[in-house]
């Protein structure tokens, strides 16, 4: 069985960082791309960070471009996002997504997702 | 990075069909085959029920398909069920490693 756990949320003042870590099983982990997308309680999806397979490639939302950093642990098998300067919309329930194969963009297995909480 | 276009709404009776559609640009929906479609649920994780356009994850039941024309795409559920009443989101790879999603579309079974 896929296994996808974020842990890392918390509440945190404005400016201040955070790192969320999304540990993984029941797969080739180091085969896979994965991305972090993130939900506002009762609001739609956002795309915020994706990496390739082996770290070599990726991507970021305009929202978090500069002050979010994702990096992977094949090892570890773990993805992480760093999040610095965080501000009031960051705020969100941050879930972990495993690409497919062949398409990365198409998640196919969610964690349960992590709450960041970043009061105004 | 603007999110697709979704209408906020849809509803059909059961066993009718509804169809919700997508549209972004040329930079995403319109210039690759990689769209999207997942259910979620209230209180759960989305799930993946359509990718490369048409393509169905094995278990996902096929009154669920999905279709391109340009720069829109379109999710089709056939003989509606009550378990089908959920959000539904489309998302597209949009170049330069990078996807955006839609706003979601609150389908409800009447």
């Amino acid at each position: 069985e896929v296994l996808l756990v974020e842990s890392g949320g918390g509440v945190v003042r404005p400016g201040t960082s955070l790192r969320l870590t999304c540990a993984t099983a029941g797969f080739t982990f180091e085969d896979f791309a994965l991305s972090w997308v993130r939900q506002v309680p009762g609001k739609g999806l956002e795309w915020v960070s994706g990496i390739n397979w082996n770290g070599g490639r990726t991507g970021y939302s305009d929202s978090v471009k500069g002050r979010f950093t994702v990096s992977r642990g094949n090892a570890q098998r773990s993805v992480y996002l760093q999040m610095n300067s965080l501000r009031a919309e960051d705020t969100a329930l941050y879930y972990c997504a495993r690409g497919l194969g062949g398409s990365e963009f198409s998640f196919d297995s969610w964690g349960q997702g992590t709450l960041v909480t970043v009061p105004s | 990075q603007s999110a697709l276009t979704q209408p906020p709404s849809a509803s059909g009776s059961p066993g009718q069909s509804v169809t919700i559609s997508c549209t972004g640009t040329s930079s995403d929906v319109g210039g690759y085959n990689y769209v999207s479609w997942y259910q979620q649920h209230p209180g759960k994780a989305p799930k993946l029920i359509i990718y490369e356009v048409n393509k169905r994850p094995s278990g996902v039941p096929g009154r669920f398909s999905g279709s391109k024309s340009g720069n829109t795409a379109s999710l089709t559920v056939s003989g509606l069920q009550a378990e089908d009443e959920a959000d539904y989101y489309c998302n597209s790879y949009a170049g330069n490693n990078n996807c955006v999603f839609g706003i979601g579309t609150k389908v409800t079974v009447l």
